[in-house]
Parts: C-alpha cells; structure tokens; sequence
C-alpha cells in the first residue's frame, strides 16, 4: 500500500532563508506525486506534480521538487523565503496500478512559519 | 479559486443527525472525490466517482454514503452523526480517473457536530 511521511510537524525559518520540506513515500509501482499548499481556512492548491516526465519539478511560486527514486523521496525547496509562503505542505502520493483506486494519500502535513 | 465548489460552507449540527455536503466540479470534470480533514487524522480519502460511477473507496464509514448525479455534482451524505465527525470535508475533482491527474480542491465544507 502507498503511504507518504513527511519529517517535521512544523518547520520554522526566516524570511530570505532556504525552505527545505522532506518527503518521503513507499510506492509498490511507479509513483504519481505532488505537493499541494494549504492556506488558512482555504481547500488545497497544487504546488507542483512528479509524472515520470522529468525528475526535477518545478511549480508555482518559485517552489521545486526533486524525484529520487533512490531515497523513495520528494522533498520541496524554495532558495528564499517570503512571509506569504507561511502555510500548510502536504505532499501526496497517487498510484496508477491499473485498476480503480486512484486516490491520493497524504502525509501528515508541515506547518511552515516564515519569521521576518 | 479552483472551480470547484461546495456548499454549505459551514455547518452545525447535533449529535444522531443526518447532513447533505454538496459539491459541483469544475466544468468538463467527470471524477469527483470526497476528502476529510481532521486533527487526529489527518487528510483521508474517503470515496471516488467516475461519471455517475463509483470508482474508488477509502476509509469511509458505513454511516457516511456519496453518490455522482447525471449533471456530475455529488452529494456526500453523513448520517447517526457523532462528535467525531467534526472535520472539514473537501470534494476534489479531475478530468478523468487517473493518477497522474492533478486533483482541483474545493474551499470545504466544516462540520460541527454537537
């Protein structure tokens, strides 16, 4: 079964400074992933999604992703950090194997607090 | 705004009740999936449709049942509700059932139960 865990509850840095959200996952077959942003009190929005198209993603809002298959991991960046990057991560696994369940799983989600 | 929408916004009610959440996808989407979101739990899938279908089922309770009309909005019924399932319920949509789709969120629907 697909599961996604990512290290830190809660990461705190400072503006200007390099974001670094960890993600790792546990996939039976090639694996769908994307990072979605959670704003307070709004629904989620994609951040970025790993196809098997290329392993280094690049998404909205200068955030990018690298696909290591060797580490099972898709860690989020970001070189510098804005006050309005403060919000929830959540990174998600989909698997296509074929039949019906393309569901996403997610990881428990990372509080970003962005301090000026 | 993801196109997606969801109605009511928030909603209070008390314990043993029953509640409709509904959600209309974005327009030419014909997956919809019901999400819910708690503290304890976390974000949980709870059941997909495919084009009136269903196509998928998560950890939904026998209490709970969703069902995918001919216009494609979905309407996830929650029913016997308990303190538990306070949570905020999203409904996601995608063009088509695959995994490599990306999922469009709607704003939620809270739930207070009482």
């Amino acid at each position: 079964a697909q599961s996604v865990t990512q290290l830190g509850s809660h990461v705190s840095v400072s503006e200007g400074a390099l974001v670094l959200l960890r993600c790792n996952y546990s996939s039976s077959v090639p694996p769908y992933l994307f990072w979605y942003v959670q704003y307070p009190n709004q629904g989620l929005q994609l951040l970025l999604k790993y196809t098997s198209a290329a392993t280094l993603v690049k998404g909205i809002n200068g955030f990018e992703a690298e696909f290591k298959k060797s580490e099972t991991s898709f860690h989020l960046t970001k070189p510098s950090a804005h006050m309005s990057d403060a919000a929830e991560y959540f990174c998600a696994v989909s698997e296509d194997s074929g039949g019906s369940n393309y569901k996403l799983t997610f990881g428990k989600g990372t509080l970003l607090t962005v301090n000026p | 705004d993801s196109g997606v929408t969801q109605t009511p916004k928030h909603l209070i009610t008390a314990t043993g009740q029953r509640v409709t959440l509904r959600c209309s996808p974005r327009s030419g989407d014909l997956s919809v999936y019901w999400y819910q979101q708690s503290l304890d739990q976390g974000l949980q899938f709870l059941i997909q449709y495919y084009n009136g279908e269903e196509r998928a089922k998560g950890n939904i309770l026998e209490r709970f049942s969703a069902q995918q009309f001919p216009d494609l909005h979905s309407e996830l019924n929650l029913s016997s509700l308990e303190l538990g399932d306070s949570a905020l319920y999203f409904c996601a949509s995608s063009v088509v059932a695959s995994g490599l789709n990306e999922q469009f969120f709607g704003p939620g629907t809270r739930l207070t139960v009482l």
